[in-house]
């Protein structure tokens, strides 16, 4: 089993429509995770963290945690086709606090005008 | 945000070049950086990893004499592509955290091209 695995899709939605995400992981003491965009041939940028149990919010983005299922998952609300990209989560690799990330194999997102 | 700038974002040379290649932190301490590797359609793999005044721990299979790492400052790494082949083109990623648990801020890239 991979520590942090995803579907790689692809996921299509069509715009307007909610996006979700998923992410499961192995490693109950994980404690962090990240959600990062890839745009194809350009580098990961951060979109959202969750440290906490539950939901966060940023704008048209949420981020959902469940420690006890272990699974992470990034909500898009109202999708556009410039959501269109390569979403990655990650979480710090083991408690050695060495900063290394350990990444899903991402989720492939179209959005379909 | 955080801002991590990496520089050149684009690089073509002949064959037995050397490439240098620097990331910096602009509005952070970068106590450790990444050095990434991603070949089209493919995903992220994660070459070394550098803290600042030691010597950098490379990944498995990944030549240290090959690819030199630097961290010479809390700002600043670079990465030197030694002897460059075209079996080395590729795009390199290099990323900063300013502690273990905080996320890791990217830099914008750099395609290398070896003819």
């Amino acid at each position: 089993q991979k520590e942090v695995e995803q579907n790689s899709g692809p996921l299509s939605v069509p715009e307007g429509a909610i996006a979700s995400l998923n992410c499961t992981y192995s490693d109950r003491g994980s404690q962090s995770f990240f959600w990062y965009r890839q745009y194809s041939g350009k580098s990961p940028e951060l979109i959202m963290f969750i440290y906490s149990n539950g939901d966060k919010e940023d704008g048209r983005f949420t981020a959902q945690l469940n420690k006890a299922s272990q699974y992470v998952s990034l909500l898009i609300r109202d999708s556009q086709p410039s959501d269109s990209a390569t979403y990655l989560c990650a979480s710090p690799r083991g408690s050695g606090n060495t900063g290394k990330l350990i990444f899903g194999q991402g989720t492939t997102l179209q959005v379909k005008p | 945000g955080a801002v991590v700038s990496q520089h050149p974002s684009r690089v073509i040379c002949k064959s037995g070049t050397s490439v240098k290649i620097e990331c910096r932190s602009l509005d952070f301490q970068a106590t450790t950086m990444f050095w990434y590797r991603q070949f089209p359609k493919q995903s992220l793999m994660l070459m070394a990893t550098s803290n600042e005044g030691s010597k950098a721990t490379y990944e498995q299979g990944v030549e240290k004499d090959k690819f030199l790492i630097n961290h010479a400052s809390l700002t600043l790494s670079t990465l030197t592509v030694t002897s460059a082949h075209p079996e080395d083109s590729s795009f390199y990623i290099c990323s900063a955290t300013s502690r273990g648990n905080q996320p890791q801020h990217f830099g914008d890239g750099t395609r290398l091209s070896i003819l």
